[in-house]
């Protein structure tokens, strides 16, 4: 079956920091990739997709491009802000509409 | 509607009753999904629709949960006999076709006592 392996958390940075959080998939086919954001007392929102091989998807300054050679699509921003504090979840949608997510990363940012 | 709406926000219930959940997508939306998030937990997917039927009930964690939709528009998703380890949010998401982005609702905050 699909999986997703998301780098474990949490993690904490420093405002300004730069960010990376891993995500590796397995799946049949082409899945569109996806990254979900859960900001505090929120609900989950699309951060940015991806729907075929070394497409880029972005949003907010975060970046994330699908590897089908590496089966990734790792999230990466220049540089964290104290808002971007939330839970991160890395997720696909196989051909067939089966969608799975990964078990999520919590940032926090510090000033 | 404006977005997608779940019902109740909160539901208490004692172990063995029966609890139903539902879920209004956003208007024109084909897809329908149904998502577990138990506390410090990920995203379990449980089921979702095409229209008014269910390709794949694979995702269900027992036979006492069962979800239907009709008319293309609401989805309900009901447990029967419900057990502690039920305990969870329930989080439904639309979407305008598979493999497209999903729209979250709130959630249901199911408390088993």
């Amino acid at each position: 079956g699909n999986s997703v392996t998301q780098m474990e958390g949490p993690v904490t940075l420093s405002e300004e920091a730069f960010l990376t959080i891993n995500c590796t998939y397995t799946a049949t086919g082409y899945p569109s990739l996806f990254w979900y954001v859960q900001y505090p007392g929120e609900g989950l929102q699309l951060l940015l997709k991806a729907t075929k091989a070394d497409d880029k998807g972005s949003n907010k300054g975060f970046e994330a491009t699908y590897r089908k050679e590496t089966t990734s699509f790792h999230l990466e921003k220049g540089s964290v802000q104290v808002s971007d504090s939330a839970v991160y979840f890395c997720a696909l949608s196989d051909e067939e509409g089966k969608s799975t997510f990964g078990d999520g990363t919590t940032l926090t940012v510090k000033p | 509607g404006a977005g997608v709406s779940q019902s109740p926000s909160n539901k208490v219930t004692e172990k063995g009753k029966d609890v139903e959940l539902r879920c209004d997508p956003i208007s024109g939306h084909t897809a329908l999904y149904w998502y577990r998030q138990s506390l410090g937990q990920g995203l379990e997917f449980l089921i979702y629709f095409q229209g008014n039927s269910a390709p794949d009930k694979s995702g269900l964690p027992s036979d006492r949960f069962s979800a239907e939709r009709t008319g293309g528009s609401v989805s309900t998703l009901t447990i029967q006999r419900t057990q502690q380890e039920d305990s969870a949010v329930y989080l439904c998401a639309s979407s305008l076709g598979t493999q497209n982005i999903q729209y979250f609702g709130a959630g249901t905050r199911l408390s088993v006592l």
